[in-house]
């Protein structure tokens, strides 16, 4: 099984809202990850976790907020989003080590209004 | 630090005729490298990967891409496009750390009728 799954598929929040996004893998691995991307832009990393630890923080605005329950699961709370903010929300997973692929979720499509 | 470039922003092609999709890279280190597609809307699916074995690689759909060091290439080709091959390709060279993906600025290849 080769699957990233996340939920919601869409989503749609104001500015005051507080909600969050969901990514799970059972492929065993240890490396997770968030990504946004821009329509007609690569994807851009925004956190990494390993271990369940957080290893990378892009410099991501503190309204996104990651967690790692335990090694299946990844979340990003998201509070006090911009309109800016309104992209497509990419999960991925992989083995440790730079030489592994990414495997991707579908993504959460979030509109901020 | 690493850094892809792709030299096409758009390639639009025939369907039955040759694929090719170029990418170049920089890497201060013997590089992994990936290309990924994505159709609209999508998550991003591993075509194939390049990780030091072969350097002619072949991926899913009828994609291979060759491995040059000494040009710093890694183009992607397919014999003959099929329509549902319309879609956002992107070459990522694995980062310098930890699971950084460097990704390029995508292609997005056409298929006519």
């Amino acid at each position: 099984d080769t699957e990233v799954t996340q939920t919601p598929k869409h989503l749609v929040m104001g500015m005051t809202n507080k909600k969050s996004l969901k990514c799970e893998q059972h492929m065993g691995h240890r490396a997770m990850y968030w990504y946004k991307q821009k329509a007609k832009k690569p994807p851009e990393l925004m956190f990494v976790y390993s271990y369940e630890k957080l290893s990378i923080n892009e410099s991501v605005p503190s309204r996104f907020s990651p967690e790692c329950p335990n090694s299946s699961l990844l979340n990003l709370h998201l509070h006090a989003l911009q309109p800016e903010d309104s992209a497509l929300y990419l999960c991925a997973s992989s083995q440790e080590g730079r030489h592994y692929e990414q495997y991707f979720g579908p993504g959460t499509r979030l509109t901020v209004t | 630090a690493q850094s892809v470039t792709q030299l096409d922003s758009h390639v639009s092609v025939s369907e039955g005729t040759p694929v090719l999709l170029r990418c170049n890279y920089s890497s201060s280190y013997s590089p992994s490298l990936f290309w990924y597609v994505q159709h609209p809307n999508k998550g991003l699916q591993l075509l194939l990967k390049y990780t030091s074995a072969a350097t002619l690689v072949k991926g899913i759909n009828g994609f291979e891409a060759e491995f040059k060091k000494s040009e710093t290439s890694f183009h992607l080709t397919k014999p003959s496009a099929h329509m549902s091959d319309a879609a956002e390709y992107f070459c990522v060279v694995s980062g310098n750390y930890g699971q950084n993906f460097v990704f390029g600025p995508g292609t997005r290849l056409s298929v006519l009728p």
